[in-house]
């Protein structure tokens, strides 16, 4: 059974049109994390949220916002999409900050 | 300079062959280390934790040198399904807002061909 879920798994946008990528996990896990992964690079962390403290990477722009209503849900939003916003983004779980992260499949986003 | 530095390859290798993975990291405060596996398009997956005494799961032997801050992976006997990209990634140090964050390197590729 999947643990981490993913919706949708594609998703084509407009440029400037926002955007809200979904995630979900029967973990119960404490924390949720998204990283955004451009072709044939690393992936990279936007943000986290342990339980309900949300913890912004330094880089990340401001286009960039995330949602996380309850234990089981996260989402990302994306207020303008740009072209350089196509990429793959995952979302992962963690128990605990230091423990094991279990990604999700993936949302790929076309920005058109 | 990159935080984890990785040779991209490709690595094309013969089915059976053994091949080796290096990868280096800058920040000598880093914690954890680990190998992870993403097969194309989809998610990255835990391959192995890596220790400074070295560890081994059945073909894969991982270590790390703290002192050169530098970690490999071993593959032995290569599959034709071991045909993914490596990625290398650590835990930073230095406080708690670092803690549980993943850097990954670029990833290496491999291709084990028949």
């Amino acid at each position: 059974d999947a643990m981490v879920i993913q919706n949708p798994r594609y998703q084509v946008t407009q440029f400037g049109k926002p955007v809200t990528l979904s995630c979900s996990q029967t973990l119960n896990h404490n924390v949720m994390y998204w990283y955004q992964q451009k072709s044939s690079q690393a992936p990279k962390l936007l943000f986290h949220y342990y339980d309900k403290d949300f913890n912004n990477e330094a880089d990340t722009p401001d286009n960039f916002q995330s949602r996380r209503p309850n234990t089981s849900f996260c989402f990302l939003d994306i207020r303008s999409p740009g072209l350089g916003d196509a990429a793959m983004y995952l979302c992962a779980t963690s128990m605990r900050r230091q423990e094991t992260q279990y990604f999700g499949p993936g949302t790929r986003l076309l920005v058109l | 300079r990159k935080e984890v530095e990785q040779d991209p390859g490709p690595f094309n290798v013969p089915e059976g062959a053994t091949v080796a993975f290096n990868c280096t990291y800058s920040n000598s405060a880093s914690q954890s280390f680990f190998w992870y596996r993403q097969d194309c398009r989809k998610e990255p997956k835990l391959l192995m934790s890596v220790y400074s005494s070295g560890n081994e799961d059945g073909r894969f032997t991982a270590q790390l040198n703290r002192a050169s801050q530098y970690i490999s992976l071993l593959i032995r006997d290569s599959k034709l399904s071991d045909s993914a990209t490596y990625l290398c990634v650590v835990t930073p140090g230095g406080g708690s807002s670092n803690t549980g964050k993943l850097i990954f390197g670029q990833g290496t590729t491999l291709q084990v061909k028949p």
